[in-house]
């Protein structure tokens, strides 16, 4: 079955500085990739997602991230965190219609 | 704006109780999946039902029953509850199966 993981459950940067919010995922054959972020209390808002085009995708809020098949990942970056940055990052994949999660990384980023 | 609602926002019951939950899909949407998240944890997947009728499942108990409805309508429902059924309770909804999914805001259940 397919899952993901992702490396630190919290990560802190400084505002304007790079953000890198790792997933790799585990998948027999291509899966569809997804980034959501949760700021508290809220739901999951999509930030982008792989479907097996473009290997570089970009999201909202300036977020993109690259699928690299030979090293089963999918990482998330932006360039220049801001304060409003600060949330619940989740990584996840689908195959066959089922959905799968990462535990979260929570992003901090200080002033 | 994502268009789903789900509702009531907050909910305490006691152990053994029954709840429903409910959620209000885009207008559209024909997929609707209910997700379970534990304090400090990713959504687990409980199951999925695609025009009405249920598609896919997680690692749920039977005590964790669903229905979708015409006019873009689902609820979930919990029998025996149980300590550990706290958690928040997500649904989202999608215009088909394998689509990307857009969350409501949640459900908190907790249960004494």
């Amino acid at each position: 079955a397919q899952s993901v993981t992702q490396l630190g459950s919290h990560v802190s940067v400084s505002e304007g500085a790079l953000v890198l919010l790792r997933c790799n995922y585990s998948s027999s054959v291509p899966p569809y990739l997804f980034w959501y972020v949760q700021y508290p209390n809220q739901g999951l808002q999509l930030l982008l997602k792989y479907t097996s085009a473009a290997t570089l995708v970009k999201g909202i809020n300036g977020f993109e991230a690259e699928f690299k098949k030979s090293e089963t990942s999918f990482h998330l970056t932006k360039p220049s965190a801001h304060m409003s940055d600060a949330a619940e990052y989740f990584c996840a994949v689908t195959l066959n219609n089922d959905m799968r999660f990462g535990a979260g990384t929570r992003l901090t980023v200080k002033p | 704006e994502t268009g789903v609602t789900q509702s009531p926002t907050h909910l305490i019951k006691t152990r053994g109780q029954q709840v429903t939950l409910r959620c209000s899909s885009q207008s559209g949407h024909n997929t609707v999946s209910w997700y379970q998240q534990a304090l400090g944890q990713g959504p687990q997947f409980i199951f999925q039902y695609y025009r009405e009728e249920e598609n896919g499942r997680g690692n749920f108990p039977p005590r964790f029953s669903g229905l979708q409805f015409p006019n873009y309508s689902s609820e979930l429902n919990v029998n025996a509850l149980e300590l550990d059924d706290s958690a928040l309770y997500l649904c989202a909804s999608s215009w088909t199966l394998g689509d990307e999914q857009y969350f409501g805001p949640g459900t908190r259940l907790t249960v004494t």
